[in-house]
Formats: structure tokens, C-alpha cells, sequence
């Protein structure tokens, strides 16, 4: 089942500009994760945020988490053309024995030169 | 390079095969996951070991079955195949909250 569900389906901008994509979910979680995978490919971890944090930044990234609402946002800044890939949410469910991730759909990023 | 590496990376098989898809997790990691990717349901988790034990089961099939070998690579082992068996699997290893994942192994059923 799946828990994310991910908005836009796809996103098609230019170089430059900056990408938002967001990520609704359903139950508490421990934490919220995201992942990029290109055409196919493994999935690369981006970026971990845990339940009692708000924003956090790496890079061209910046990720918020609003647990009242129940989701979150991926923003990349100054797209770049090799952004373009899959971008996934997957959360930790509160309660969760183990660990094991509950991913959304997936929003298509395309980032023409 | 995630430190997780899968083989075979593409598989091509028939229908009522059986197959092992083999994972080694990145050093000194203790968990393994599996997940398998399709176009209709997306990714969904499979199972996760730790440590040689089965720690979490999700939507996996009777069919399929996994386990963690004590020098912690793990193999996940797909019978009476199906059609709808093709997919993406992948595995994952973590330590702590982040799972790393492999590049995966495409089964092809025909």
C-alpha cells in the first residue's frame, strides 16, 4: 500500500529555476525520507527528516515537514539539467518495527538545458 | 556508488522458473531490505532482515522467500513465477535510519 502520495505526477521547468515537489502521507511517522532515481536506476538517498524537525538543508536542497498537515516538500534550487530523475518520498511509520519505508508515487522532474 | 551491490543486474526468465536474486549490504550494516518496483504498484517493501532474522514482512508473496546469511548477504528467492513477477527488485541496507539502496536486478518473465 502505498502511504505518500506525491504532487506534481511531473514537473517540466527550465535550468535555473527552482523545484518544488510535494509529498502528502497518512499516518505519524517517525521519519520522512527522499530519494532520487534516474530512469530506472537505483534510488539515491537525498535527505532524512525526522518527526520533530521542521526544515532541513543540504545543498541545493531544502526539505520541510509539517506533521500537523501531514506532509512535506522537496525544494531544488538552481535546477540543473542532471536533476532531471525521480524523485520519491518514503516515511518511517510511528510504531514501525524495523524501519521499512512506505514510498509514494513519484514525481517525474524533467530540467531542460 | 551506494556500497550495495546486486546481482544479476537483468534476469530473463520463464514462466513456473525459479530464480535468487543475491544482495551484500554495505559494510557493517546489519539490516536488509527488500523492495520490488512496478509500473502498476510501484515501490513496495517486501521483507527486512537483521542479523540473520526476519525483522518486518510486508506484501510478499507465499511464493517468494528471503534470508540473511550470517556473513549478512541476502538472497531473495522467487518461484512459480509469474508474468506479473517482472519488476525492479531492489535491495537496501541500513544501520541506522537510512537505507542505502543497490542498483537492483530487472526480472523479465516470459
Amino acid at each position: 500500500s502505498q502511504q505518500g502520495e506525491e504532487d506534481p505526477q511531473a514537473l517540466s521547468i527550465q535550468e535555473g529555476e527552482n523545484a518544488t515537489m510535494n509529498c502528502s502521507y497518512k499516518t505519524s511517522i517517525n521519519n520522512l525520507q527522499w530519494y532520487r532515481q534516474n530512469s530506472g536506476r537505483g534510488l539515491v538517498h537525498l535527505i532524512l527528516i525526522r518527526s520533530n524537525e521542521r526544515e532541513k538543508h543540504s545543498g541545493r536542497l531544502r526539505v520541510t515537514l509539517d506533521t500537523s498537515k501531514k506532509s512535506s516538500s522537496l525544494l531544488i534550487t538552481a535546477s540543473r539539467a542532471a536533476d532531471t530523475a525521480s524523485y520519491f518520498c518514503a516515511t518511517d511509520e510511528l510504531g514501525n518495527q524495523g524501519g521499512k519505508l512506505i514510498f509514494g508515487q513519484g514525481t517525474e522532474l524533467s530540467v531542460k538545458p | 556508488d551506494s556500497g550495495v551491490t546486486q546481482t544479476p543486474k537483468h534476469l530473463i526468465t520463464a514462466t513456473g522458473q525459479r530464480v535468487t536474486l543475491r544482495c551484500s549490504p554495505r559494510s557493517g550494516d546489519l539490516s536488509v531490505y527488500w523492495y520490488q518496483q512496478s509500473l502498476d504498484q510501484g515501490l513496495q517493501f517486501l521483507i527486512q532482515y537483521y542479523n540473520g532474522e526476519e525483522r518486518a514482512k510486508g506484501n510478499i508473496l507465499e511464493r517468494f522467500s528471503a534470508q540473511q546469511f550470517p556473513d549478512l548477504h541476502s538472497e531473495l528467492n522467487l518461484s512459480s513465477l509469474e508474468l506479473g513477477d517482472s519488476a525492479l527488485y531492489f535491495c537496501a541496507s541500513s544501520n541506522r535510519d537510512e537505507q542505502f539502496f543497490g542498483p537492483g536486478t530487472r526480472l523479465t518473465v516470459l
